[in-house]
């Protein structure tokens, strides 16, 4: 089975810290993603990767970056953590298919960030 | 991706069929009809995807209506563990760049004892 682990499950930070999210991989995808999840929004993609070192904006970028060094793990960096990032934090990956109609993301347990 | 309407909640008595309905009716040609449920407090996990022929996996099976606006998702005998919401979701064929999965608010099934 694919299993994709995040660093933490809950994590509590207050205003103004960095913050990293680690996520790995242990299935060879070269696609991974960082997700977020809030209530009322579903889930909204933050950034994703095809390849280390290889990193692309989703549809809320701002306030955070990412890294991917090695090709089983991608971290999520907040740089000044705020309040209204409060928020769960999930990581997925998949391989990189022909056509995404057949791709399958497999997901991490989430990351529950709480900002003080 | 084309918009899915699913009921916002379902209960269904434990181990009995379960029919969790997904309407698409501006689904396109080429748009897979894939299916994922979070469990609480975990992740979305993939549950079972198909274009036009039903089809069958070891967790549920999907029934593609003939005209492909609508779909839905069988849980043939659940269980409590089966409690999660489910999510119909929309693929484009071949849209490199669009990977990213767009979920909407799900059914929330609620299985009882």
């Amino acid at each position: 089975d694919v299993k994709v682990t995040q660093s933490s499950r809950y994590l509590v930070k207050r205003t103004g810290e960095k913050v990293f999210l680690e996520c790995v991989q242990d299935m060879d995808h070269e696609n991974m993603f960082w997700y977020r999840q809030d209530p009322g929004l579903g889930l909204r993609l933050i950034y994703f990767s095809y390849d280390v070192k290889m990193k692309e904006k989703g549809d809320i970028p701002e306030g955070y970056s990412v890294s991917r060094e090695k090709k089983e793990r991608f971290s999520l960096i907040l740089e000044s953590a705020s309040t209204n990032q409060t928020s769960m934090y999930l990581c997925a990956s998949s391989f990189l298919a022909v056509s995404t109609a057949q791709e399958t993301q497999y997901f991490g347990p989430g990351t529950r960030l709480l900002v003080l | 991706d084309a918009k899915t309407t699913q009921p916002n909640s379902m209960e269904s008595n434990e181990e009995e069929p379960v029919h969790l309905p997904c309407n698409h009716s501006t689904i396109s040609g080429t748009d897979y009809i894939h299916w994922y449920r979070q469990l609480p407090s975990q992740g979305p996990e993939y549950v079972i995807h198909g274009l036009t022929s039903n089809v069958n996996n070891r967790m549920a099976s999907l029934a593609i209506a003939e005209d492909r606006k609508s779909s839905t998702l069988i849980l043939h005998r659940a269980t409590l563990r089966d409690a999660a919401v489910y999510y119909c979701i929309l693929r484009h064929l071949a849209n490199f760049g669009n990977e990213k999965l767009t979920f909407g608010t799900g059914t929330r099934l609620t299985i009882i004892p």
